[in-house]
């Protein structure tokens, strides 16, 4: 499954939003019923960190200022008021068949 | 606190096989699936291979089926990747990753990383 993300890269002035967009080449919708779309952020000198799981549930200690919505191909993860510690690679990853990454989009800060 | 120390990085020759090992520590090891993902240098994140809680399910990506094993200690709380017949584009960052759940779901706690470098 690919895995496409826009756009690959934002530069965003602290305290507005941004949003990413992904789209799977199918739908992520297993047959338990469940999606199994993920968001993570990879910030410079540090490990990957889950944000996002099943689409729309925020990880352990993931502020509310993050979301994912969508189903079926169509996925967006929000970041309704952007920080500084916010920049970072962001990728979706699709667990419904044989693992795959996005692109990875990039966010600045203005 | 959940903690992931990979070791086992090196150079190494084409053709030549290496083992990753993985210490976990600060969670109740055999009721999470593992994963190992990988990054190469100023690329993207690829998902290399993951392994369930009692090491029934294992998958791996297209790219290393056949090369790479995955295995699990659970006594040990040990995770392992053995790397056979290595190939330049399989230089790249390996992490560890505990899931978040016993199944094979996906990575949720990633440890550092240990690199891995395939070159003459």
């Amino acid at each position: 499954i690919v895995m496409t993300q826009t756009p690959l890269s934002l530069s965003i002035t602290p305290g507005q939003p941004a949003s990413i967009s992904c789209k799977s080449s199918q739908s992520l919708l297993h047959g338990d019923g469940n999606t199994y779309l993920y968001w993570y952020v990879h910030k410079p000198g540090r490990s990957p960190q889950l944000l996002i799981y099943e689409v729309s549930r925020r990880f352990s200690g993931v502020p509310d200022r993050f979301s994912g919505s969508g189903s079926g191909t169509d996925f967006t993860l929000e970041i309704s008021r952007v920080e500084a510690e916010d920049v970072g690679l962001y990728y979706c990853m699709q667990a419904v068949s044989v693992k795959t990454f996005g692109q990875g989009t990039r966010l600045e800060i203005k | 606190e959940v903690q992931l120390v990979e070791s086992g990085g090196r150079l190494v020759q084409p053709g030549g096989s290496l083992r990753l090992s993985c210490a976990a520590s600060g969670f109740t090891f055999d009721d999470y699936a593992l994963h190992w993902v990988r990054q190469v240098p100023g690329k993207g994140l690829e998902w290399v291979s993951g392994i369930s809680w009692n090491s029934v399910d294992i998958g791996y990506a297209d790219s290393v089926k056949g090369r790479f094993t995955i295995s699990r200690d659970n006594a040990r709380r040990s995770l392992f990747l053995q790397m056979n017949s290595l190939r330049p584009e399989d230089t790249a960052l390996y992490y560890c990753a505990k899931d978040y759940s016993l199944l094979l779901t996906a990575p949720a706690y990633w440890g550092q990383g240990t690199l891995v470098t395939v070159s003459s």
